[in-house]
């Protein structure tokens, strides 16, 4: 029973353009989301979060859309770059869950220069 | 601030023997969590430890277990590995706890079970 999915196991974008990575959960209980970038030969880093209470969540170049009616949340990086090339990780938790994190299966992004 | 450290990055062992590692937090930080994360697939969520103790495990069997220490440190154990053990174990660190916040992960132990 996959609570959080990432459909997309790979995307390719080229430098400059939109990155749009997407992640569906079923866990109505879910009210905080979270991204995180993982490089070969490290732990994940935290990208961004959102709230339930929120629908939008901007940072920089990062922004994340939660459309909680669809279950859906979305990051999108503008423009990308090279260096944006990682695999991205959609995770979730709810408040009474001590930050116990429920992890996609991860996407992985290649930005083109 | 040197973050969440792990302890060994790569360990090889053979099916059937036991392995531990180890994990500092961040500072400020009191709870420790536990990962395993498989090639190709996203982190799974093993244990968590607060206070010293075991607050919430995920769905894995009893061969797994941990350790918390006074300083927050943390151990994880697996007894009888299998093949199928083998794994990046992450361990992540946060606070406050009944507070939705970001997690910060360690480097991760590659462990190889032959």
């Amino acid at each position: 029973d996959q609570q959080v999915k990432q459909n997309s196991p790979s995307l390719s974008v080229q430098e400059g353009r939109i990155s749009i990575l997407n992640c569906d959960y079923t866990n109505s209980m879910f009210d905080y989301f979270l991204w995180y970038k993982k490089y070969p030969a490290e732990g994940p880093t935290f990208l961004i979060s959102i709230s339930s209470i929120k629908d939008k969540n901007e940072d920089g170049r990062f922004t994340v859309f939660l459309n909680k009616s669809a279950k859906h949340l979305s990051l999108h990086i503008v423009p990308s770059q090279p260096g944006d090339s990682a695999v991205y990780f959609c995770a979730a938790s709810y408040a009474n869950a001590g930050n116990m994190l429920t992890f996609g299966g991860g996407t992985r992004l290649m930005v083109k220069p | 601030d040197a973050g969440v450290t792990q302890s060994p990055t790569h360990l090889i062992k053979t099916r059937g023997q036991q392995v531990t590692l180890r994990c500092s937090p961040k500072s400020g930080h009191d709870t420790v969590s536990w990962y395993q994360q498989a090639l190709g697939q996203g982190p799974q969520f093993i244990f968590q430890y607060y206070e010293e103790e075991e607050r919430q495990r995920g769905n894995f069997p009893d061969r797994f277990s941990g350790h918390q220490f006074p300083n927050y440190s943390s151990e994880l154990n697996v007894n009888a590995l299998l093949l199928g053990d083998s794994a990046l174990y992450l361990c992540a660190s946060s606070a406050p706890r009944d507070s939705n916040t970001e997690a910060f992960f360690g480097q991760g132990t590659r462990l190889t079970v032959v």
